[in-house]
Parts: C-alpha cells; structure tokens; sequence
C-alpha cells in the first residue's frame, strides 16, 4: 500500500537548475525517508528526517519536514545529468512499516 | 492503480524453519521484481533484483543460498528464507517493476517475519 503522495509525477529541468519535489502523508510518522531509482535498478537510500526534526542536509540534498501539513520536500541543487531517476518518500509510524509513495520521475536535459 | 501484493503479511516461526514469501503483481506483468528487507527504524536494504526466467542479482552481503529468490513468471516472485534464525527477524517488502512507456514502480505491503 502506498500512503505517501509524491508531486509533481514527472519534472524536467535543465541541468543546472534546482529540483524540488514534495510528498504529503497521512498519518503520523517516525521517519521519513527519501530514496532513489535508476532504472531498472533497486533503490538507494538518500536521507532520512525525523520527526522532531524540520531540515536536513547531505551534499546537494535539502529536505524539510512540516509535520503540521504532513509534508516533505526534496531539493536537489545544481542538478547533473546523473540525477535522473525516479525519486520516492517513504514514512514510517508507530508500527515501523514503511510505506512508499507513488514516486517522482526526474529527468534532467542536457 | 496497479497494485502488488505480498502474502503472508506476517509470519512467526521457530529458529531452522523454511519460510516462503510471495509477491504477486496483481494487474500487470512485472518486468523485473525487487526484494528488500528493513530493520526497525532503519532504510530499505536492497537484497536482491530478480527478473523473470533468470536468475536473481544479489546484492553483496546477502546469502543466495539462504535467500532464494524465484521468479516464475511475470507476475509472481518468492523468497524463501531457509534454515531462519532470529537474526533473520525484520520486515521484507518487494516492489514490481513495469517497463512501459515510462518505467514504474510499485511496492507491496511487505511482509513482517519473526523467527523465535
């Protein structure tokens, strides 16, 4: 089951330019998690923000957490070619499942 | 949407069992089957790619002989854990991969293991 919603679906920017994708949630979580697909490949794990926690850095990473809204945003700074992928948020609550959102294709044109 | 399942969505059982773990893609055929698994409060370790007709990738690290991966057809994977152990114990969650116009991915509910 997927709780998280991922938006936009699909963004295409020019390398060079700042990507910032969001997720909304629904309920209350511990973490959440930000992760990373190549196509056709698994996904890699990118950051991971806690709850009491609003702001996160990691390289060429931002991601923020408003709890009240129940969202998160993801921005990639200074994007590379190498950054398209598909991008997904993940959360995890009280019982530690983790639930992924439906996830946001990043294509980054030369 | 399309969606995956995974059955059973719990198990528990004793130390030196076999557990089998399903994953059904239930409305569209998977290209290629993911097999993760997570420690609580920790991210997704990827364990393994699986692709139908061949064998599973597995990721370094990961026993292929204690983790066997199927993948029959197109819309059903397994993984069965054998000979389980306690440290075995976390929650395994599959995703489904469809290469169509665009690649998409969807993730089942995984499923909760606890070996005693």
């Amino acid at each position: 089951s997927q709780q998280g919603e991922e938006d936009p679906q699909a963004l295409s920017i020019q390398e060079g330019e700042n990507a910032t994708m969001n997720c909304s949630y629904k309920t209350s979580i511990n973490n959440l998690q930000w992760y990373r697909q190549n196509s056709g490949r698994g996904l890699v794990h990118l950051i991971l923000i806690r709850s009491n926690e609003r702001e996160k850095h990691s390289g060429r990473l931002r991601v923020t957490l408003d709890t009240s809204k129940k969202s998160s945003s993801l921005l990639i700074t200074a994007s590379r070619a190498a950054d398209t992928a598909s991008y997904f948020c993940a959360t995890d609550g009280w019982d530690d499942k983790i639930i992924f959102g439906k996830g946001t294709r990043l294509h980054i044109l030369p | 949407g399309a969606v995956v399942s995974q059955h059973p969505s719990w198990v528990i059982c004793k130390s030196g069992t076999s557990v089998k773990i399903e994953c059904r893609s239930l409305d569209f055929q998977a290209t290629t089957m993911f097999w993760y698994r997570q420690f609580p409060k920790q991210s997704l370790m990827l364990m393994a790619t699986s692709n139908e007709g061949s064998k599973a990738t597995y990721e370094q690290g990961v026993e292929k002989d204690k983790f066997l991966i199927n993948h029959a057809s197109l819309t059903l994977s397994t993984l069965t854990v054998t000979s389980a152990h306690p440290e075995d114990s976390s929650f395994y969650i599959c995703s489904a991969s469809y290469r169509g116009v665009q690649e998409t991915q969807y993730f089942g509910p995984g499923t909760r293991l606890l070996v005693l």
